[in-house]
């Protein structure tokens, strides 16, 4: 199975900050990665697939890059709803497995 | 709109089993693969099991092979998930995904609310 690395497991930053998210799997993926953010006591929420695509609807300061194995989500410029924990999920092959997560704390 | 409605879950004795169901609408449901994603208390999400549109092919996490089956009734519009020998560390918050575009499982843009099953003496 392949398995999904995220570092770090939690950040601390201000309103404003440029936040950055890795996510490395264990053997290559290709472009096969989604990025999800969820908020307490809520399902997850679709950020980006395809590893760099913007779900519709998602604000542009959300960004993500990267192929083979080592990827990673942007937020350019942090906002109070961007509080959250935030997952990496690949779709190369079954089973599928999501990173430990990402918690992004208010300093 | 999609809909995405789980039941079944609840608190049940180590060993024994209970069956999920989640209930779709808003969309055509045998076009879709379907998948089961669980979380533990204050952990992350782990992916469970998927099918897809037709039924006819199904996967598993290797931590629930053997003890799970998925299925669904597209006549019905529902997905369900069959839990046996039920381990405390199947504690969770079970949700049913919907795959964003098709047939094969992929990622999901359409989840439901979730719902919990404790395995507790």
């Amino acid at each position: 199975d392949i398995q999904m690395t995220q570092s770090p497991s939690s950040l601390s930053a201000s309103v404003g900050d440029r936040v950055t998210i890795t996510c490395r799997a264990s053997q290559g993926i290709g472009t096969s990665l989604a990025w999800y953010q969820q908020k307490p006591g809520k399902a997850p929420n679709l950020l980006l697939y395809a590893a760099s695509r913007l779900q519709i609807g998602v604000p542009s300061r959300f960004s993500g890059s990267g192929s083979g194995t080592d990827y990673t989500l942007t937020i350019s410029s942090l906002q109070p709803e961007d509080f959250a924990t935030y997952y990496c999920q690949h779709y190369y092959s079954t089973p599928q497995t999501f990173g430990q997560g990402t918690r992004v704390e208010i300093k | 709109e999609v809909q995405l409605l789980e039941s079944g879950g609840g608190l049940v004795q180590p060993g024994g089993s209970l069956r999920l169901s989640c209930a779709a609408s808003g969309f055509t449901f045998s076009s879709y693969a379907m998948t089961w994603v669980r979380q533990a208390p204050g952990k992350g999400l782990e992916w469970v099991s998927a099918i897809r549109g037709s039924g006819g092919s199904a996967y598993y996490a290797d931590s629930v092979k053997g003890r799970f089956t998925i299925s669904r009734d597209n006549s019905k519009n529902t997905l369900y998930l069959q839990m046996t020998s039920l381990r405390a560390e199947d504690t969770a918050i079970y949700y049913c995904a919907k795959d964003l575009y098709g047939d094969f499982p992929e990622y999901f843009q359409h989840w439901g609310q979730g719902t919990l099953v404790t395995v507790s003496s």
